[in-house]
């Protein structure tokens, strides 16, 4: 299994709300990765995690909370949004670990609107 | 991590093979070159990876000049299903540390003409 799945696809929000974005891989990495994509625009990291550890926060504003509850699952959790973060979030990962580490796997995304 | 330039578009025919082009010519000796693409509306995909030499693999050919300050991704018969963004990154090789940051360029959109 060579697949990293994102839910929801899509997400509609108000300001004030509060929701989640989940991801999950079965591939036994211990590096998971949250892109934020813009449109017409690559890819921006957001956050790092290795070995379920946080190891890389890319000055993302607090409004966005990672968590890696454990190593398959990696959860983006999301608080009094703005309309600026309309975005297609993007989770990836990768072995990690102390080893060759050449390819980042990504998941299809979840298309995300801020009203 | 080094940073590239690539054309923002190129066309080719169907069947036909795709060069494209990259510039990294403040690449660093411990740096590689990799290939990723993102189809519409999807993730992206890694394609291929080098150091020096040239490599190949089932998606795609990577030819790295011998003062590695550029390289050309080749798709042999580019079809229909190869239209995409292709981004061209360059980085260090992570060897257990925690800093696997893949810091994406503005890439190149190959449309592929029927």
């Amino acid at each position: 299994d060579t697949e990293v799945t994102q839910t929801p696809k899509h997400l509609v929000m108000g300001m004030t709300n509060k929701k989640s974005l989940k991801c999950e891989q079965h591939m036994g990495h211990r590096a998971m990765y949250w892109y934020k994509q813009k449109a017409k625009k690559p890819p921006e990291l957001m956050f790092v995690y290795s070995y379920e550890k946080l190891s890389i926060n890319e000055s993302v504003p607090s409004r966005f909370s990672p968590e890696c509850p454990n190593s398959s699952l990696l959860n983006l959790h999301l608080h009094a949004l703005q309309p600026e973060d309309s975005a297609l979030y993007l989770c990836a990962s990768s072995q990690g670990g102390k080893g060759l580490d050449n390819e980042q796997f990504f998941g299809p995304g979840t298309r995300l609107t801020v009203l | 991590d080094a940073k590239t330039t690539q054309p923002p578009s190129m066309d080719c025919a169907e069947g036909r093979a795709a060069n494209l082009p990259c510039n990294h010519s403040t690449i660093s000796g411990n740096e590689y070159v990799y290939w990723y693409r993102q189809i519409h509306s999807q993730g992206p995909q890694y394609i291929i990876h080098g150091l020096k030499n040239n490599e190949t693999n089932e998606m795609a050919s990577l030819i790295i000049t011998e003062d590695r300050k550029s390289s050309t991704l080749i798709l042999p018969h580019a079809t229909l299903r190869d239209t995409a963004v292709y981004y061209c990154i360059v980085r260090a090789l992570n060897y257990g540390g925690a800093t696997n940051k893949l810091i994406f360029g503005t890439g190149t959109l190959l449309a592929v003409q029927p």
